[in-house]
């Protein structure tokens, strides 16, 4: 079974620019998460979907971010326009939509970098 | 609201010693806990968790963690370190109803001497 897969593994913008993260979560699951850690600090977390809809999008840090999830398969989130603070890694995570499911399975991240 | 706190940022232990990694931990709500690790150039991996099952729970590649209320702590421990065990740690805590985000600590970076 695949895991959860992100992409790109890395990305160099200058600040102003636009980046788009993709996240491919494990098949069938309904639960998807984002998170970013910046350098030096705690994993955070950004927001939540349950298929396609934003059950949780509370830790979004501002309407720069938007996260999309179109057919509740893979999601995206894009940073438009980034600044030098975006810079960390992004994680994705997925999950189950079961009851006792509490595991959430993380991608292996992307590195952002805002110049 | 919840919380996390990891007491060391950095550990260094010995090559067959004791492993330990502290974690505490603040939660409004009962809660479901969980160590992560993350190798080098690698994602998170779950190492264990608990459920409100068992309170000492064991997870793998030898690791274990007993969950105290009394405490609110969640610490993890290993009898006998190895190299191939030097990452980081992560601490989290979650409520109990399923499908909710996680609070992380800050990490720990367990480093093994050899």
């Amino acid at each position: 079974e695949a895991g959860v897969t992100q992409f790109p593994s890395h990305s160099v913008i200058e600040k102003g620019q636009t980046v788009t993260l993709r996240c491919d979560p494990i098949s069938g699951h309904d639960n998807l998460y984002w998170y970013r850690r910046v350098m030096g600090k705690e994993i955070k977390f950004l927001l939540h979907f349950v298929k396609e809809s934003k059950q949780d999008e509370s830790g979004m840090p501002n309407n720069r971010f938007l996260a999309e999830r179109t057919g509740g398969t893979y999601s995206t989130l894009k940073v438009q326009p980034a600044e030098l603070e975006d810079s960390g890694v992004y994680f994705c995570a997925s999950s189950p939509l079961k009851t006792g499911q509490e595991t959430q399975y993380f991608g292996p991240g992307t590195r952002l970098l805002v110049l | 609201a919840q919380s996390v706190t990891q007491l060391g940022s950095h550990v260094s232990v010995s090559e067959g010693a004791l492993v330990l990694l502290r974690c505490n931990y603040s939660s409004s709500v009962p809660p479901y806990l969980f160590w992560y690790v993350q190798y080098p150039n690698q994602g998170l991996q779950l190492l264990l968790k608990y459920t409100s099952a068992a309170t000492l729970v064991k997870g793998i590649n030898g690791f274990e963690a007993e969950f105290k209320k009394s405490e609110t702590s969640f610490h993890l421990t290993k009898p006998s370190a190895h190299m191939s065990d030097a990452a980081e740690y992560f601490c989290a805590v979650s409520g109990n109803f399923g499908n909710e985000k996680l609070t992380f600590g800050t990490g720990t970076r367990l480093t093994i001497i050899p």
